[in-house]
């Protein structure tokens, strides 16, 4: 089972609010990612960490989308003001060294609903 | 960019049969190719990957075959039960480009 943790569970926010969300890695997992799934089923990549450093971003991501995985707290992913588009599941997964093609272990996710 | 195409939508089963999904991906720099089942309301949970120096790899009942040439993965359930039923995803990527997920395989298994 995945040791990853995930808070809230379930987030609704107006549309313009902030919407935060937090992930625990699991222990000893320096490579962080957080995915959004759409109701689709659509995967689309957001952010990568190795320890604090970010690896990789999408544009979307640079704009109304902030993300920190600072060191002895939990990682966080904020939308600055959410849109009804940006309802839906968002996963955060964590593995060892990507670079070496660790599994990446998936939490349970928020599911952001913005109204 | 990479783009991952699964093959079957859903897929209908009868226990005890095998169930086979089928993934084709573009990238040729693509070399990590994991599979997640999820469950209604819940996350991905990590089944099997298989690497590009391998053409197979199996873990109980689970088996992967990768044909590097044809840019196509598939994964096979053997001996099906009711709880392999569940949404199956296949992914494809590396280290430089993280991965990307296919739509995902729809899995019913009937008695």
């Amino acid at each position: 089972n995945s040791k990853v943790i995930q808070t809230p569970r379930y987030l609704v926010k107006g549309q313009g609010q902030k919407a935060k969300m937090r992930c625990i890695p699991e222990k000893g997992h320096p490579v962080v990612f957080w995915y959004q799934q759409n109701k689709n089923n659509e995967f689309k990549f957001l952010i990568n960490f190795q320890n604090q450093e970010v690896l990789q971003q999408i544009d979307m991501t640079e704009k109304r989308f902030s993300a920190e995985c600072p060191s002895n707290s939990p990682c966080s992913l904020e939308i600055q003001s959410s849109e009804a588009g940006d309802s839906a599941l968002y996963l955060c997964a964590s593995s060892g060294d990507w670079g070496s093609q660790n599994t990446l272990y998936f939490g349970a996710g928020t599911r952001l609903s913005v109204l | 960019g990479e783009k991952v195409e699964q093959h079957e939508s859903t897929l209908s089963v009868r226990e005890g049969d095998s169930a086979v999904i089928n993934c084709t991906y573009t990238d040729t720099a693509s070399s990590y190719f994991p599979w997640y089942k999820q469950e209604a309301g819940k996350s991905l949970h990590f089944v099997i990957d298989i690497r590009s120096n391998v053409d197979r790899k199996q873990s109980q009942r689970l088996i992967v075959l990768l044909d590097k040439k044809a840019k196509r993965f598939s994964l096979h359930i053997t001996a099906t039960q009711p709880e392999d039923s569940a949404i199956y995803f296949c992914a494809a990527g590396n280290y430089a480009q993280g991965l990307t997920f296919g739509l995902g395989t729809r899995v019913s298994v009937f008695p």
